[in-house]
């Protein structure tokens, strides 16, 4: 079957830095996503990686290794607003997106 | 509005009565997804239209209903539902259904329903 992995909670303080990581095995691979999902909010974009390395992007960044089915995102200087639930979502070779059950990250100052 | 609207936010129902989901997006997109989001579990895709055309029914009970009238907007409609279908229903929209490219989705906030 296909399955991604996550942790289902992290802690962090305020000004830290966090890596969430997100293991797949999927069928086929076409590209892996990132999305934020406040508390009661819609769950908005964050990254996309689709060949190997880092994608830095502000204080974000995700990294990919197909080889290893290995991704995380690394959120640098966390603010407070950070706190949100962060979800893997992977692509499979039918172009279906796959999805983790998420991370929930809480910052406390 | 921009984005995508879906009502109501929150819904209590029994499971004799008849209700609907409403979402709409202003963003010109052509592909139009309900999710339904239950506590610590994956986002389960349940539908999919693209063009206003039914692509993709996720094996989802007949209980749930959708319409799609126009690219715009998206209905599900509900009827005699069970506790367990209690959970956040959320609406996406996309460029197109492929989701090739890095074609990613546009969520609504949910409408989260309770079914007593």
């Amino acid at each position: 079957g296909q399955n991604i992995d996550q942790p289902t909670e992290m802690t962090a303080t305020e000004g830290a830095i966090v890596q969430i990581n997100c293991t797949y095995q999927t069928s086929g691979f076409n590209g892996l996503f990132w999305y934020q999902q406040h508390a009661g909010e819609a769950p908005t974009f964050l990254s996309y990686n689709v060949l190997d390395g880092l994608e830095e992007k502000g204080r974000f960044s995700s990294f990919l290794s197909r080889s290893k089915g290995y991704s995380y995102l690394l959120l640098k200087e966390l603010q407070m607003k950070d706190s949100a639930s962060y979800l893997c979502a992977v692509r499979d070779s039918n172009y279906q997106l796959i999805w983790g059950a998420g991370t929930k990250l809480i910052i406390k100052p | 509005e921009t984005g995508v609207t879906q009502t109501p936010r929150h819904l209590v129902m029994g499971m004799t009565n008849k209700k609907s989901l409403k979402c709409e997006q202003h963003l010109g997109h052509n592909a139009m997804y309900w999710y339904k989001q239950s506590a610590k579990k994956p986002l389960e895709l349940m539908f999919v239209y693209n063009f206003k055309e039914q692509t993709e029914n996720n094996s989802v009970p007949s209980r749930f209903s959708p319409e799609c009238p126009n690219s715009s907007h998206l209905f599900l409609h509900l009827h005699t539902l069970q506790p367990e279908d209690s959970a956040l229903y959320l609406c996406a929209s996309s460029q197109g259904d492929s989701l090739s490219g890095a074609n990613v989705l546009t969520f609504g906030a949910g409408s989260r329903l309770t079914v007593l």
